[in-house]
């Protein structure tokens, strides 16, 4: 069965709402957890390093204040797009590694696809 | 800096035709782990294989096989014998040791023809 969820799968908001994002660890609790980006027929861009118990460290370039992230706990990571735009519309794709150090052991999520009117 | 450059933006064969996908990348890290994903419509990434710098044998797994050039700093993909099930997106990535932070090729778009 899936080790990482996302919810939710897909979803459409009007311009200028704000669009939460959930990534669950189903299997392994998980400290860090990663969201990527892909836009249409695009590769993956790494957005953020999603940490629990502390800030997400973000990848140059994005912004924090437009993309909120919180690890709410060992299972759980949110992504808040705020204040959304079309141009925010994508493919966000979280990943979680095992905490076992290495670095094959990383699962993704299914993904979410946001489009924004 | 790390950067994985496949050339290939789509390539199209017929069903049982053999293809190869490219993937060339950069890094200044002496130990490193290289991946490739598949992407089928679904958008779902699913993980086909990792490589550490360190291990440069070749390796087959059915109709997959990857042949790792150090050398060349290559890791290329082929599919033996395709079927439209293989029709995907292909991503390469690479990640520094102990880093988990993946940098992903532009994908290789594979559709194969029944």
């Amino acid at each position: 069965g899936a080790v990482v969820s996302q919810h939710p799968s897909r979803v459409i908001c009007k311009s200028g709402t704000s669009v939460k994002i959930e990534c669950r660890s189903l299997d392994f609790q998980a400290t860090t957890m990663f969201w990527y980006r892909q836009f249409p027929k695009k590769s993956l861009m790494l957005m953020a390093t999603s940490n629990e118990g502390s800030k997400a460290t973000y990848e140059q370039g994005v912004e924090k204040d437009k993309f909120l992230i919180n690890h709410a706990s060992l299972t759980l990571s949110t992504l808040t797009v705020t204040s959304a735009h079309p141009e925010d519309s994508s493919f966000y794709i979280c990943s979680v590694p095992m905490t076992s150090g290495r670095a094959d052991e990383q699962f993704f999520g299914p993904g979410t696809r946001l489009t924004v009117l | 800096a790390q950067k994985v450059t496949q050339a290939q933006t789509e390539i199209s064969v017929v069903e049982k035709e053999d293809v190869t996908l490219d993937c060339v990348y950069e890094t200044r890290d002496t130990t490193y782990y290289l991946f490739w994903y598949k992407q089928p419509p679904s958008g779902e990434l699913v993980f086909l294989i990792r490589r550490n710098s360190f291990d440069e044998q070749n390796e087959i797994s059915g109709r997959y096989s990857w042949n790792f050039q150090k050398s060349t700093s290559s890791f290329n993909f082929t599919i033996t014998a395709s079927q439209v099930v293989d029709s995907a997106v292909y991503f390469c990535a690479l990640s520094p040791p102990y880093d988990y932070k993946l940098s992903f090729g532009a994908g290789t778009t594979v559709t194969v023809r029944a």
